[in-house]
């Protein structure tokens, strides 16, 4: 199985800062990568996929990038309804393995 | 407009059977355009995928809940179905469908509500 390990656990910032959260696979999984957001007592809502394609209608504040091993999600200049949790997705192979999240606060 | 409805009974006993219904609007479920999974989620914790079901009938389940878990499609009803045999506590979690696209990359793209499930006696 490929495990996703994601860093930081949980991250604090404020409106307008750039913040950057790190997914690390166990192995190699090319760009098969998405990053998903998770308001409280709603569903997860994909961001990126691909590693580094925006989902339609996510703004462009939002980016990613990455491949391999290695992948980041970059929030440039935070906004209010920024303030949530992300998870990175693996979609190389199954079993699929999310990382443990970043609550971002 | 597509829409993911899960359903399910609310509270299960330990031992039970878990019986979980996503009924799908907008669009047919009848199709190779389309995959579909189940993620659960544990009250205050991440998200773990459970299982996927391909159109033709091909499924993928965590190793870890191989041996008590079946995911199916209903057609006729526009339904995809979760069966988790033998609950425990553990199982307790809010369980989500999600409709991804046949096309590289888009995984989960679309996801209901959930459905919150408890494992109590």
């Amino acid at each position: 199985d490929i495990q996703m390990t994601q860093s930081p656990s949980s991250l604090s910032a404020s409106v307008g800062d750039t913040v950057t959260i790190t997914c690390r696979a166990s192995q190699g999984i090319r760009k098969d990568l998405g990053w998903y957001q998770q308001k409280p007592g709603k569903a997860p809502e994909r961001l990126i996929f691909e590693a580094a394609t925006l989902q339609t209608g996510v703004p462009s504040r939002f980016s990613g990038t990455g491949s391999g091993t290695e992948f980041t999600l970059t929030i440039t200049g935070l906004q209010p309804e920024d303030f949530a949790t992300y998870y990175c997705l693996q979609h190389s192979s199954y079993p699929r393995t999310f990382g443990q999240g970043t609550k971002l606060e | 407009q597509l829409q993911l409805q899960e359903s399910g009974p609310g509270q299960v006993k330990p031992s039970e059977t878990l019986s979980l219904t996503c009924s799908v609007s907008g669009t047919s479920i009848d199709t190779s355009a389309y995959y579909w999974a189940w993620i659960r989620q544990p009250p205050g914790k991440g998200l773990e995928w459970i299982g996927t079901i391909y159109h033709g009938g091909t499924t993928y389940y965590t190793p870890s809940l191989e041996n008590r878990l079946s995911i199916s499609m209903d057609t006729s009803n526009n339904q995809i179905s979760l069966k988790l045999n033998s609950v425990t506590a553990t199982d307790t979690a809010m369980y989500f469908c999600t409709r991804s696209l046949m096309v590289a990359g888009r995984e989960f793209g679309r996801w209901g509500q959930g459905t919150l499930v408890t494992v109590s006696s």
